[in-house]
């Protein structure tokens, strides 16, 4: 079944603890992104990638990382998580250039 | 500049009733797509929807079709003959081709559908 996992789909952690979000793809896709999602706000990109080894900034890349050593997975790093980073976080994938985005299920952080 | 513009925090509609959930947009890139997404309330985004810039004919998906006005910078969903699974936040957004950043989808604000009996 063609899908983005996501993992752990739940997380409570406190200020300052590094943190690493999972996501992986099984549909060879080239591009990659991660984003939040905050009431009122909609969804924010926050990392992209083209490619393997090919990251860039989205609109709020302040506070995160990200890794694309291997097309299937883009993990997402929070070296010192803060509280305003407690949000809703999707990753997604596509093909180029106009296809649809496949989400994985969310991942909801809590940070403490 | 905000890019899409969604006016309707929530709407109601009555069962069986068709719905126009309205989506504005900004951009100077003449080649882009539109999409929609529907996020029921156990969280995931569902694709529904997809218009290109130079699609000449409205897009359309069984109960769902996309009005698609460019000259106006419109794309608004119409839900036709609702149904109570329809409740959800509905999702306008677009990819720019040309600029670079086409991997990148920018989202409105969402509006909140509810369906009633």
């Amino acid at each position: 079944e063609a899908q983005v996992t996501q993992n752990p789909r739940y997380l409570i952690t406190v200020t300052g603890k590094k943190l690493t979000v999972t996501c992986s793809q099984n549909m060879n896709h080239e591009y990659m992104s991660w984003y939040r999602q905050d009431p009122g706000l909609g969804l924010r990109q926050i990392y992209y990638s083209m490619n393997v080894e090919v990251t860039d900034k989205g609109d709020v890349p302040e506070g995160y990382k990200v890794s694309r050593k291997e097309k299937r997975n883009f993990p997402l790093i929070l070296e010192s998580p803060s509280p305003n980073q407690t949000s809703l976080y999707f990753c997604a994938s596509s093909l180029w250039p106009n296809n649809e985005q496949f989400f994985g299920p969310g991942t909801r952080l809590t940070v403490l | 500049a905000q890019k899409i513009t969604q006016t309707q925090p929530g709407m109601f509609v009555q069962e069986k009733e068709a719905v126009t959930l309205d989506c504005t947009y900004d951009t100077s890139d003449p080649s882009y797509g539109l999409f929609w997404y529907k996020q029921p309330s156990s969280g995931e985004m569902i694709f529904l929807i997809y218009q290109g810039s130079y699609d000449q004919q409205n897009a359309t998906e069984g109960r769902y079709s996309l009005n698609f006005q460019k000259a106006r910078k419109s794309a608004n969903l119409v839900i036709s003959a609702s149904q109570l699974g329809d409740s959800a936040m509905y999702f306008c957004a677009m990819r720019e081709i040309n600029t670079g950043t086409a991997s990148k989808l920018t989202f409105g604000t969402g509006t909140r559908l509810q369906v009633t009996l």
